[in-house]
């Protein structure tokens, strides 16, 4: 069964840069798109972005500019970076995977554990 | 964006209720639309994709239905491990986006 384990810093000052990694245990590597989301604290769920073993990504516009997504498909890992936080980043951070070749017909499954990610000066 | 509504926004409930909350999508998503489950302290969990397929290892007293704007989870006799918050998420188009969520109490 796969899981997925994230990992990085939880604790952030304004304009720093967030840097979260997920690795991948079990079945393909090459047969999804690798997500990330968040969730600020009592709120609902944001869509990040995507990242496929190829390296092609598809990011919310909402933070467009700010995130960029990595993936070694070697180690089965991937990244999520997004400059200049502020507190509005402050969120649980976490990946998933969508089907690749879903059409519309795409869900995540499973999740990561969540990071707590903290904005403060 | 499409924006997903969900209500209710939250719902007490008893054992053994049959639970039905609604989620409206501001324009058509076909039969696109997914549903999770969330308890304290987790991650979200999949309960149903597709609309109305139960993922693996989802107890049958779940359902969904609906298509184009709108969507139901019913669950059909609460139990008290089904305390919980309830997402539904678009996956028609970029970005996807999900409901603000239904928190289900005994």
């Amino acid at each position: 069964q796969v899981q997925l384990q994230q990992w990085g810093a939880g604790l952030l000052k304004p304009s720093e840069t967030l840097s979260l990694s997920c690795v991948v245990n079990g079945e393909s590597f090459s047969s999804f798109y690798w997500t990330w989301l968040r969730q600020p604290p009592g709120q609902g769920l944001e869509w990040i972005g995507e990242i496929n073993h190829s390296g092609s990504t598809n990011y919310n516009p909402s933070l467009k500019g700010r995130v960029t997504l990595s993936i070694d498909t070697s180690k089965k890992q991937f990244s999520l970076s997004l400059i200049s936080v502020t507190a509005a980043d402050m969120a649980v951070y976490y990946c998933t995977r969508r089907p690749l070749r879903g059409g519309s017909y795409n869900w995540f499954d499973p999740w990561g554990q969540g990071t707590l990610v903290t904005v403060s000066s | 964006d499409i924006q997903m509504t969900q209500s209710p926004s939250s719902l007490s409930t008893s054992v053994g209720d049959r639970v039905t909350i609604t989620c409206r999508a501001s324009q058509s998503i076909r039969s696109y639309l997914n549903w999770y489950q969330q308890k304290p302290g987790k991650a979200p969990t999949l309960l149903i994709y597709a609309t109305s397929v139960l993922q693996n290892g989802v107890p049958s007293r779940f359902g969904g239905s609906g298509s184009g704007t709108d969507f139901t989870l019913s669950i059909s006799s609460l139990q008290p491990e089904d305390v919980a918050t309830y997402y539904c998420q678009q996956s028609y188009n970029f970005p996807y986006t999900f409901g603000q969520g239904t928190k289900l109490d005994i």
